[in-house]
């Protein structure tokens, strides 16, 4: 399995909503990433967890909230989203040999907040 | 240092032509340097990469060439189809081992017309 699956594809969800979007991966990278992609721009960090512990925080609004319940799972908690945080929501991993030996991106979750 | 400057930024090119994408970086510690290739709606994937040991890669009809002294590496695309419409993203990277940020260039959207 070389794939990392995104759950949902889409979602729309209201500003005083809570939802999740769940990431999968089964080739046994141990770093798992968010990053945020905006219309036309290449996508930006948000978080890294490493061997499940959150390694970088990019200075991430706590309206977003990572979590990582073990090595091929990550999530990501929406809490009070504004409009300005539509975008395509993507996961990514890599292997801890380093990126040379793998670093893939899932197909995303389109976020639109109304 | 961070940066890496991508053009164009569009680039429209005939079917069977060669499309020519550039990248330029200044951290001198980035030794990974991927392209990955974005559909609307789908998450990148990985095109090719190189390492700067080498000054050219070739993976079908795609080749990276790379100018370590230059601090610039570009991606071709030969015998240009329809189907190779697409976003372009250059990124770079170090190689070593456990988690990596991608730092993205800005884009090429790639149109190749019939």
């Amino acid at each position: 399995d070389t794939e990392v699956t995104q759950t949902p594809k889409h979602l729309v969800m209201g500003m005083t909503n809570k939802k999740s979007l769940k990431c999968e991966q089964h080739m046994g990278h141990r770093a798992m990433y968010w990053y945020k992609q905006k219309a036309k721009k290449p996508p930006e960090l948000m978080f890294v967890y490493s061997y499940e512990k959150l390694s970088i925080n990019e200075s991430v609004p706590s309206r977003f909230s990572p979590e990582c319940p073990n090595s091929s799972l990550l999530n990501l908690h929406l809490h009070a989203l504004q409009p300005e945080d539509s975008a395509l929501y993507l996961c990514a991993s890599s292997h801890e040999l380093g990126v040379f030996y793998g670093y893939t991106f899932g197909s995303g979750t389109r976020l639109t907040v109304v | 240092q961070q940066q890496v400057k991508q053009s164009p930024q569009s680039l429209i090119v005939q079917k069977g032509g060669i499309s020519i994408i550039n990248c330029a970086y200044e951290n001198t510690a980035f030794d990974y340097f991927p392209w990955y290739q974005q559909f609307p709606g789908k998450g990148p994937a990985l095109l090719i990469a190189i390492r700067p040991d080498v000054s050219e890669k070739k993976e079908g009809r795609f080749t990276i060439s790379f100018n370590k002294s230059a601090k610039q590496f570009s991606l071709h695309i030969m015998d240009s189809q329809p189907g190779d419409s697409a976003t372009y993203f250059c990124a770079a990277s170090k190689a070593n081992t456990g988690f990596q940020k991608l730092v993205f260039g800005t884009g090429t959207r790639l149109l190749v017309s019939p």
